[in-house]
């Protein structure tokens, strides 16, 4: 398995842009979280799917974030529109259940 | 009061030699632990799992203190590989502590 893939890889935008990050996870898996990483606040819990239904979406920060999951092997963070202060490292991880167990590379973010 | 907290370092120990480090947790209703590693720009990667039991992985040692509502994580015999930072994570919430980075020199 090619594990979880997440694209892109970087993304440079200016402020007002409309971002939309992609997830892959490992086939089989059937929960999916979201995480942004920061050096001021570290790793953060966006949302967290289960079979594909947003379980815990507590951590995503404003109207502005929405996340879906339309099926098993895809699922969108769409930031709309984007901010300088999101700027960040965008994680998806899957696992068959809590704790996230493996991580995709992640997406650098940078809004300008 | 952070939910989940770590000295964020960094540990500076030459080869060889055992450190560990502590993550307190702030809700008795955590059940769950676990420890992660992250190398520099690269993903976390889950490390092992935290038992009041003990959990012991080669030259890893996790622990579980409930009455003082802390886990730990020993290494033993540490190598240059094992330069990274380690965050604790708890499934009450799904969250990472801040981390803790080590680095291992010569």
């Amino acid at each position: 398995d090619a594990g979880v893939i997440q694209s892109p890889r970087h993304e440079v935008t200016e402020m007002g842009q409309e971002v939309t990050l992609r997830c892959k996870p490992i086939s089989g898996h059937n929960s999916l979280f979201w995480y942004r990483q920061t050096m001021m606040r570290g790793l953060e819990l966006l949302i967290y799917f289960n079979n594909n239904v947003p379980i815990d979406d507590s951590g995503m920060p404003e109207d502005r974030f929405s996340a879906k999951m339309p099926n098993a092997s895809f699922s969108t963070l769409k930031i709309q529109p984007s901010e300088p202060r999101d700027s960040a490292v965008y994680f998806c991880a899957s696992s068959f259940a809590d704790p996230p167990q493996y991580f995709g590379p992640g997406t650098r973010l940078t809004v300008t | 009061r952070k939910e989940v907290e770590q000295d964020p370092g960094p540990f500076n120990v030459p080869e060889g030699a055992t450190v560990a480090f502590n993550c307190t947790y702030s809700n008795s209703a955590s059940q769950s632990f676990f420890w992660y590693r992250q190398d520099c720009r690269k993903e976390p990667k889950l490390l092992m799992s935290v038992y009041s039991s003990g959990n012991e992985d080669g030259r890893f040692t996790a622990q579980l203190n409930r009455a003082s509502q802390y886990i730990s994580l020993l290494i033993r015999d540490s190598k240059l590989s094992d330069s990274a930072t380690y965050l604790c994570y708890s499934s009450y919430k799904l969250i990472f502590g801040s981390g803790t980075r080590l680095l291992v020199r010569p």
